[in-house]
Formats: structure tokens, sequence, C-alpha cells
């Protein structure tokens, strides 16, 4: 099957446009991660949902940021008003419910704000 | 206590040698550790994961070492090859908190031909 998808892959937005980015997790994955990564870095929680419940939205940089999953599947990651601090790749990962843990995550999508 | 410390920062291995990454942690609540590797403009891809009720994991050329008491893991890559090359990953989850990953700061690994 095929496994987490992402789109865009690239964004360009001009500071303080708004941005919509969209995963299309694993079939039948009920937990669903948002990661940042920055250049060079560890990726960084932003948010978990399970199924369109958001169960933890700790890791959300600002109130700028807003993430929703209405019917359990697709997420979307919106970024209000970019910034430049904005800029770095967002990476989606999902999970079979329950027990297991292991993480599968997508290609990233990555935010350039100029 | 969240923080999972990663070294070294980066690795050169002649082929056919021994790869090792370390990474230490604080938080006991910790009750799973995996691996991943990340190639250039590719998401992270799960390699090997240990919980801590073993001290030694092995697929393949990819070995885990695990020490509960030191609060310490590390990978091994055994017979390093040039395809091996690609920045590695650990992290480090718990239940408790809902499963998020907690990485640490990745080993640009260069295997040398």
């Amino acid at each position: 099957g095929a496994g987490v998808s992402q789109s865009p892959r690239y964004k360009v937005a001009k500071r303080g446009q708004d941005v919509a980015l969209r995963c299309d997790p694993i079939s039948g994955h009920v937990s669903l991660f948002w990661y940042q990564q920055a250049l060079g870095q560890g990726p960084e929680f932003l948010t978990y949902f399970q199924n369109e419940a958001q169960l933890d939205k700790s890791g959300l940089p600002s109130d700028r940021f807003f993430a929703e999953r209405p019917e359990g599947s697709v997420s979307t990651l919106k970024i209000q008003r970019t910034q430049q601090e904005d800029s770095a790749v967002y990476l989606c990962a999902s999970s079979l419910q329950g027990a297991s843990y292991e993480q599968y995550f997508g290609p990233g999508t990555r935010l350039t704000v100029t | 206590q969240q923080q999972v410390k990663q070294s070294p920062q980066s690795l050169i291995v002649q082929k056919g040698g021994i790869s090792i990454i370390n990474c230490a942690y604080e938080n006991t609540a910790f009750d799973y550790f995996p691996w991943y590797q990340q190639f250039p403009g590719k998401g992270p891809a799960l390699l090997i994961a240990i919980r801590p009720d073993v001290s030694e994991k092995k697929e393949g050329r990819f070995t885990i070492s695990f020490n509960k008491s030191a609060k310490q893991f590390s990978l091994h890559i055994m017979d390093s090859q040039p395809g091996d090359s690609a920045t590695y990953f650990c992290a480090a989850s718990t239940m408790e908190y809902g499963n998020k990953l907690v990485f640490g700061a990745g080993t640009i690994l260069r295997v040398k031909s």
C-alpha cells in the first residue's frame, strides 16, 4: 500500500501570507502526528491526532499554527501570517492505534518564507 | 527531562567498518527507542527500534544496544556501505505523552569507499 503522502512538496510564501499543508496518512492509521524540522536539526513535535480528535497541541509554536483532521483521515496544518522563522520542513507521520508505536513519515513539505 | 542527546554530530567511516552512534536520555518514562535514517530531501525512515525489556536487538547489519541503568542506547552499523551515508536520528517516546517522538539532533554519517 501507499505510504504517507504530503502536498505540496515545496511552498514559497511571502511574509504575512497564510499557507495550508496537507497530509494523507497510511490507510487505516488512526494516529497522525505533525513535526517541524529546522535545517540541520531533528524533527520537533507539533501536534497529535487520534482519529479526528486533537489530543495534544503542546508543540504548536504560536496561535498562528492550526491543525485539523475533520474526518479522521486527511489532515491539514495551517499557518497564518507566516514569518521567516516558520521556514522549515513540516513532516507528517502516521501510526496504527493501540500499542503500536511505529510512526511512518511522509516526505515533508519544505516551507520557505521570504 | 524531555531531551535526547545524540553523539557524534558527524562520523566518517571506511567501507566495511563499523559505525557507532550514541544517545542518552533522562526521562525514565520513555519506553520505546527507535532509530530513523534520513536522506536529503526525504522524510525519516524507521530503521530499527527497541523497548527497555531487552538489551540488544539486531536486524541485518543494524544493531541497537540498550543500557537501561545508564539511560543510554546506541546504533551499530556493521559492514558499513557507501549507501548507508545519511543522517541518523535516535528518538524516544512513551504512551504517557501520547507516543510523540522526542528526537536527538542527528548524526551525519559518511561512508568512504
